[in-house]
C-alpha cells in the first residue's frame, strides 16, 4: 500500500453535471499529480499541484480544474461532464515534483451516462 | 502524442522462467523513467526507476536496463510468479522548463503467467 487514498472508490454521473474527487496524499508528500486513465490506456497526465499551486497541466480543457489544501490532500474538478469523461482517475503524491518517484493511489472509477 | 510505446501488447511466460518487458520512448530529452505494475481495479505500483545517467538499475527479483542510443528500456523478472500476472508500464519524464510535464506512459503490456 502506498498511503495514498482516494474517494470515492466508484461513482455515476450523468452527462452535463459536475463532479469532485478527493485524494490524500502519503505521509511526507507535498505534491500530487492527477491522472486520467482511459480503459486499455495508459494513464495521461491531468495537472499537478506544489504549495497549493497548479505547476504543471497536461492536454485537458480548463473544465478539468484542481485544488490542494494546506494538508497537500487535493481535490480535482470536472464541470460539465461529457460521456468521454468516463475513465478511472487517479492521483499520484511525490515529493517536491514530478521528476521523483510518484505513488499512486487506487483510483476513483467515474462512469458518465 | 505519446512518446512512451510498448513492443508487444501481451507477454505469456512460463512459471518460473524470466520475463523481459521491452519499452521505446522518442524523446531524447527524457532523463527519468520509471516502471509501474497495474493490477486489474488498482492503481499502478511502483516497481522500479531509473535516471538517465544510469544503465542499469537491480532491486527485488527486477532489473531495468536503459540504451540511451536507442531509446530503449526494458524490465526483467527473474524467475515470474503467479503474483506477477499485471499490467506493466513504463513512464518517462523530462524537464521543460515550464512547471511539471508529468509522467507520459505507454500503452502497457499483459504478462501473463502460464502455470
Amino acid at each position: 500500500e502506498t498511503g495514498v487514498t482516494q474517494s470515492p472508490t466508484h461513482l455515476i454521473k450523468t452527462r452535463g453535471q459536475q463532479v469532485t474527487l478527493r485524494c490524500s496524499s502519503q505521509s511526507g508528500h507535498n505534491t500530487v499529480s492527477w491522472y486520467q486513465q482511459a480503459l486499455g490506456q495508459g494513464p495521461q497526465f491531468i495537472f499537478q499541484y506544489y504549495r497549493e499551486e497548479e505547476n504543471g497541466r497536461g492536454n485537458f480543457p480548463p473544465r478539468f480544474s484542481g485544488l490542494q489544501f494546506p494538508n497537500y490532500s487535493s481535490e480535482l474538478n470536472v464541470n460539465a461532464l461529457e460521456l468521454d469523461d468516463s475513465a478511472l482517475y487517479l492521483c499520484a503524491s511525490s515529493l517536491v515534483g514530478d521528476r521523483e518517484t510518484q505513488y499512486f493511489g487506487p483510483g476513483t472509477r467515474l462512469l458518465v451516462l | 502524442g505519446e512518446s512512451v510505446g510498448l513492443h508487444l501488447p501481451t507477454l505469456s511466460v512460463q512459471e518460473g522462467d524470466n520475463s523481459i518487458i521491452n519499452c521505446a520512448y522518442s524523446n531524447s530529452a527524457s532523463d527519468y523513467f520509471i516502471w509501474y505494475k497495474q493490477e486489474s481495479g488498482k492503481g499502478p505500483q511502483f516497481i522500479i526507476d531509473i535516471r538517465s545517467n544510469m544503465d542499469k538499475r537491480q532491486g527485488q527479483r527486477v532489473t531495468v536496463l536503459l540504451n540511451k542510443t536507442v531509446k530503449h528500456l526494458s524490465l526483467q523478472i527473474a524467475a515470474t510468479q503467479p503474483g506477477d500476472s499485471a499490467v506493466y508500464f513504463c513512464a518517462e519524464s523530462w524537464y521543460s522548463g515550464g512547471g511539471a510535464d508529468g509522467l507520459t506512459f505507454g500503452k502497457g503490456t499483459h504478462l501473463i503467467i502460464q502455470p
